[in-house]
């Protein structure tokens, strides 16, 4: 049963433009969620997370949102760039949980074209 | 400071083979975490050390195994290679072992088995 759901496998968008990457959990004790972005031939990188007490969280051009009664977490980039295009992994799990207890999605390869 | 090493890089293998990866986490990082990437499944969890202990094993058979050496340094192991084991595996580490600390990962050893 997969519990952090990522539907979309690829995504493309055009450079300036918005993109919009999307999670789905199903495990309503997930109160702390995380985007990883991973390129070609290298490991993936942390690069912005929330917790439960927030709705939304920015950092520069990515903005995380959470509708915790949806159990959806989206994460918005603004304004997207080539540099941008990689495969970006959702992952969820509850906060006084361990590493161990993280699940990642399956991820989203998102493209930007020029 | 050094990132995660991962070696070796590529690895090919025949059925019934077993394998060693190692891993050389940051240093003063005590948590080392082992993920398995392949296109249908997206990264899973395989085990986590801290402190030379593991803390946590994902749902995968006994032939993989893992340990971590005093320095942190950690290897995996899988015995009787199968066909299916054919992925990308990484490594993580963080400082220590909560949810809330950053994973760094390594490239990764990809793994081939024939």
């Amino acid at each position: 049963d997969q519990q952090v759901k990522q539907n979309s496998p690829s995504l493309s968008v055009q450079e300036g433009r918005i993109s919009i990457l999307n999670c789905d959990y199903t495990n309503s004790m997930f109160d702390y969620f995380l985007w990883y972005k991973k390129y070609p031939a290298e490991g993936p990188t942390f690069l912005i997370s929330i917790s439960s007490i927030k709705d939304k969280n920015e950092d520069g051009r990515f903005t995380v949102f959470l509708n915790k009664s949806a159990k959806h977490l989206s994460l918005h980039i603004v304004p997207s760039q080539p540099g941008d295009s990689a495969v970006y992994f959702c992952a969820a799990s509850h906060y006084g949980g361990s590493q161990g207890n993280l699940i990642f999605g399956k991820g989203t390869k998102l493209s930007v074209k020029p | 400071k050094a990132g995660v090493t991962q070696t070796p890089r590529y690895l090919i293998k025949t059925r019934g083979q077993q394998v060693t990866l190692s891993c050389s986490p940051i240093s003063g990082h005590r948590s080392v975490s082992w993920y398995q990437q392949t296109p249908g499944q997206g990264l899973q969890f395989l085990f986590e050390y801290f402190s030379e202990t593991q803390r946590n094993k994902g749902n995968f058979p006994g032939r993989f195994s893992g340990r971590q050496f005093s320095n942190s340094r950690s290897e995996m192991n899988v015995s009787t290679l199968e066909l299916g084991d054919s992925a990308l595996y990484l490594c993580a580490s963080s400082l220590d072992t909560g949810i809330n600390e950053k994973l760094f990962f390594g490239s990764g050893t990809q793994l081939s088995v024939l």
